[in-house]
């Protein structure tokens, strides 16, 4: 079945620090990526969609200059968490569908934890 | 504002009992509908989707779609204690749903008493 494979898995830093998370699509293209942060006993709230060679397009209320995606190749998308405070701390994932309208599956997510 | 509902739970289902999920959906013009289950801590995994009125049957899985009164439903059958968890329902509003965007409900916790 299609693999989406997200990098790291946990992350712990300091305040004000940049994070780089890496949403890769294993055995498929996509053109269309997800991004998706959950707090705490809450649902999956959308932050933005990736889109391969283009700009992203981001949820009302995201900050586009906070969390930076780039989506460089048909397997590959990043979100960047600049500057990143206590506030950030979420449990971030992406997802990505198969060709053939297939539905999202989703990477394993990426534990933030800012100090 | 497109919406969907779900009760919170936490629902409680005897092992080998039907365990019944709903959600409704607000936005008339939604299409297919998903149910993903999440293990604490971890990531949502795709459970089921469905697209047509009527029922779709995998294994103990049957999802239900009532697009006239705007209902999904989730049945569970011979519930496992390994089925508890919490069961997010999500709408797209496109039966090509491959690159759509989608809304997710709050999920319900459901919990299989051995």
């Amino acid at each position: 079945g299609a693999v989406v494979s997200q990098h790291p898995s946990r992350v712990i830093c300091k305040s004000g620090t940049s994070v780089k998370i890496e949403c890769r699509s294993l055995d498929f293209q996509a053109t269309t990526m997800f991004w998706y942060r959950q707090f705490p006993k809450q649902s999956l709230m959308l932050m933005a969609t990736s889109n391969e060679g283009s700009k992203a397009t981001y949820e009302q209320g995201v900050e586009k200059d906070k969390f930076l995606i780039n989506h460089a190749s048909l397997t590959l998308s990043t979100l960047t968490v600049t500057s990143a405070h206590p506030e950030d701390s979420s449990f971030y994932i992406c997802s990505a569908s198969p060709p053939g309208d297939q539905p999202q599956h989703f990477g394993d997510g990426t534990r933030l934890s800012i100090l | 504002q497109k919406e969907v509902e779900q009760n919170s739970g936490p629902l409680s289902v005897p092992e080998g009992a039907i365990a019944s999920l709903n959600c409704t959906y607000s936005d008339r013009g939604s299409q297919s509908f998903f149910w993903y289950r999440q293990y604490s801590g971890k990531s949502p995994e795709l459970i089921m989707f469905i697209y047509s009125n009527g029922d779709k049957e995998d294994g103990r899985f049957t999802a239900q779609l009532n697009k006239a009164s705007q209902y999904v439903s989730l049945l569970i059958r011979d519930s496992q204690p390994s089925d508890s968890a919490t069961y997010l329902c999500a709408g797209s509003p496109s039966t090509n749903f491959g690159n759509e965007k989608l809304t997710f409900g709050t999920g319900t916790r459901l919990t299989i008493i051995p």
